[in-house]
Order: C-alpha cells, then structure tokens, then sequence
C-alpha cells in the first residue's frame, strides 16, 4: 500500500536558520504530494502541494519539489522564524477514493 | 468560499459514557467526508470515510461508528468510550482543483475520556 516516511522529529533551529524536513514515499501510479502545517491546538491547513514530477509547490517561503526518480518531497524553507514553529506532515493522494496518506509528522520549533 | 466547522471543540467524557461529534462544511455539494483521529504526539489515522449520504467506510475496526444524515454533515459517535477513546478528532472534506485532489480540515475536537 501507499506509504509516507517523514524524518524524525523534533527539528530545533534558530530564527532565520535553513531549514529541510525529508519526505519520501511509496505509492503505485503517479500520486499528488502535500505539505500540511498544523500549529499547537488547531486543525490541519494546506501548505502547499504538487501534482506531477518536477512540479515545485511553493507558499509563505516554503517550496517543495516533486522529485519522482527519488520518491521525494522534501520541505524547504530559506530563513525560517519563530512563527513557523509547528508540526509538519507530508502526504500524499492516489487512486479513486481521495483518501490521503499521511507521514507520522516532524514537530518544529524555532527559538529566537 | 467553503468552510467546515466542527463541535464541541473539546470535550470530557467518562469511561463508558456515549459520543457524539459532530461536522458540518458550508459551500459546497455532494463532498466526500472523513473522520481522523490524532493520538497525542502521533500522525493522524483515518477512520471513516464518506461519498455520500448513508455511505460510511470504516479503516480501522473499533468501538466508533460514523453516519452521514444529511449532504453535508458527518457525525462520529461511540455508545461507550473507551480511555483509548482519547486523541484529537479531525473532520475533513475533500474537492478537485485543477487535475488533483485536496483535502480541507476542520479546527478539531479534543476529547479527554477519564
């Protein structure tokens, strides 16, 4: 079956620092790849997304490659800040039924 | 524009006692529906989902049940919850932009089960 693995988690870094959360999938046909941002408390909100090999979705800084030789989609961010603490979780979407798959999530924190 | 909301945003049941969440998602039609539930400091699993009214699938075999009375309304609920009932329950709905699919979370339930 589809499958997502995320890096482990907690990513501890300081404001402005690089930052990359590693995503790699398995899934069969040609799937859609997500990043969801969940902060402390709330639901899940749509970061950004990309729907076929080579596409970069992009949103508030952060981008994404669809990498298919590689089965990745890794997370990118140039100068993160203490606003973007967070759990991270990429997932994807296959065949007819739009259920997505998520990773297990990588929890965020950037200190001042 | 579509929203979802969900209620009660938190909630403290006892053991044995029954359940009821409740989502609802404004603007549009016919949308597919989906319950998760996200223990502490884990990923989400997806419980239930729906195409339509009266039409549940279960992923995870348990003491919860799902039904969907109306279009647009998708009700979790338990006759007696268990400790392990405790975790954070997304309701979710799914559209098509462009050539994929997204799916779109409510803010949550907390339910605490003491």
């Amino acid at each position: 079956g589809d499958s997502v693995t995320q890096m482990e988690g907690p990513v501890t870094l300081s404001e402005e620092a690089f930052l990359t959360i590693n995503c790699t999938y398995t899934a069969t046909g040609y799937p859609s790849l997500f990043w969801y941002v969940q902060y402390p408390g709330e639901g899940l909100q749509l970061l950004l997304k990309a729907t076929k090999a080579d596409d970069k979705g992009s949103n508030k800084g952060f981008e994404a490659t669809y990498r298919k030789e590689t089965t990745s989609f890794h997370l990118e961010k140039g100068s993160v800040q203490v606003s973007d603490s967070a759990v991270y979780f990429c997932a994807l979407i296959s065949g007819g039924y739009q259920k997505v798959t998520f990773g297990t999530g990588t929890k965020l924190q950037v200190i001042p | 524009s579509q929203t979802i909301h969900q209620w009660p945003a938190t909630l403290v049941q006892p053991v044995g006692s029954p359940l009821s969440l409740e989502c609802t998602v404004e603007g549009t039609s016919n949308p597919n529906l989906y319950w998760y539930r996200q223990a502490a400091g884990r990923g989400l699993q997806l419980l239930f989902y729906s195409v339509g009214i009266g039409q549940i699938s279960s992923e995870v075999p348990q003491n919860l049940s799902a039904s969907r009375p109306q279009d647009r309304q998708f009700i979790l609920s338990s006759k007696k919850l268990l400790l392990s009932d405790s975790g954070f329950y997304l309701c979710a709905w799914s559209k098509l932009t462009g050539t994929s699919y997204e799916q779109y979370f409510g803010p949550g339930t907390r339910l605490t089960v003491t």
